[in-house]
């Protein structure tokens, strides 16, 4: 049971790139999440989807663009990448809205 | 709003020493709370919640933390530190009934272990 993977582990873009951070979980969750961590100040919700078809801003949205593709999948595309996004984001999903959440690896992205 | 607050980013214990690490809350609904342990290049484990059932609750590895409603805190403790401890905890809240159910977190506290 992978629970939920991210792809890629690792990513160095330079400044105006774009890219799509993959997540899918096999837990038949409803509700998935991405966070992005930097020091100092935890986890920061970026944009969150509480069901299939739906998606809703966090707490950092600005930059970023999600797709609930279908139950299992939830992608985070950065159109024009920044030296600000430098950091690790981190997929999560949950059963329900508000249930513990389980997360993936995390990916550290670097943009130069 | 939700929001949480984790008292102290560094926590400086000695082996067998009692471990407490401190979380506030803030919320306008009945909360959920959650505390997430995070070793070294690696997501976030859970290691307890309150969901509105008992308010002291055990969690893995021996940590607790109980419910305070009157102070709005939700305390993480372990009676014996153990090396196997150092990491960074993560207190979080949730509400299903208000805001989708977003989960935040608390800006998380390092702890260290000393022999």
């Amino acid at each position: 049971n992978a629970g939920v993977t991210q792809t890629p582990k690792f990513q160095v873009l330079k400044t105006g790139q774009s890219m799509t951070l993959q997540c899918a979980q096999d837990m038949n969750h409803n509700s998935m999440y991405w966070y992005r961590q930097d020091p100092g100040m935890g986890l920061r919700l970026i944009y969150y989807s509480a069901s299939e078809g739906t998606t809703d801003k966090g707490e950092v949205p600005n930059g970023y663009n999600v797709s609930r593709l279908n139950k299992r999948e939830f992608s985070l595309r950065l159109e024009s990448a920044a030296p600000s996004q430098t950091s690790v984001y981190f997929c999560a999903s949950s059963y329900d809205r508000g249930t513990e959440a389980f997360f993936g690896q995390g990916t550290r992205l670097t943009v130069v | 709003a939700q929001s949480v607050t984790q008292l102290g980013s560094h926590v400086s214990v000695s082996e067998g020493a009692l471990v407490l690490l401190r979380c506030n809350y803030s919320s306008s609904v009945p909360p959920y709370l959650f505390w997430y342990v995070q070793y070294p290049n690696q997501g976030l484990q859970l290691l307890l919640k309150y969901t509105s059932a008992a308010t002291l609750v055990k969690g893995i590895n021996g940590f607790e933390a109980e419910f305070k409603k009157s102070e709005t805190s939700f305390h993480l403790t372990k009676p014996s530190a153990h090396m196997s401890d150092a990491a960074e905890y993560f207190c979080a809240v949730s509400a299903i009934y208000n805001q989708g159910g977003k989960l935040i977190f608390g800006q998380g506290t390092e702890l260290s272990v000393k022999p």
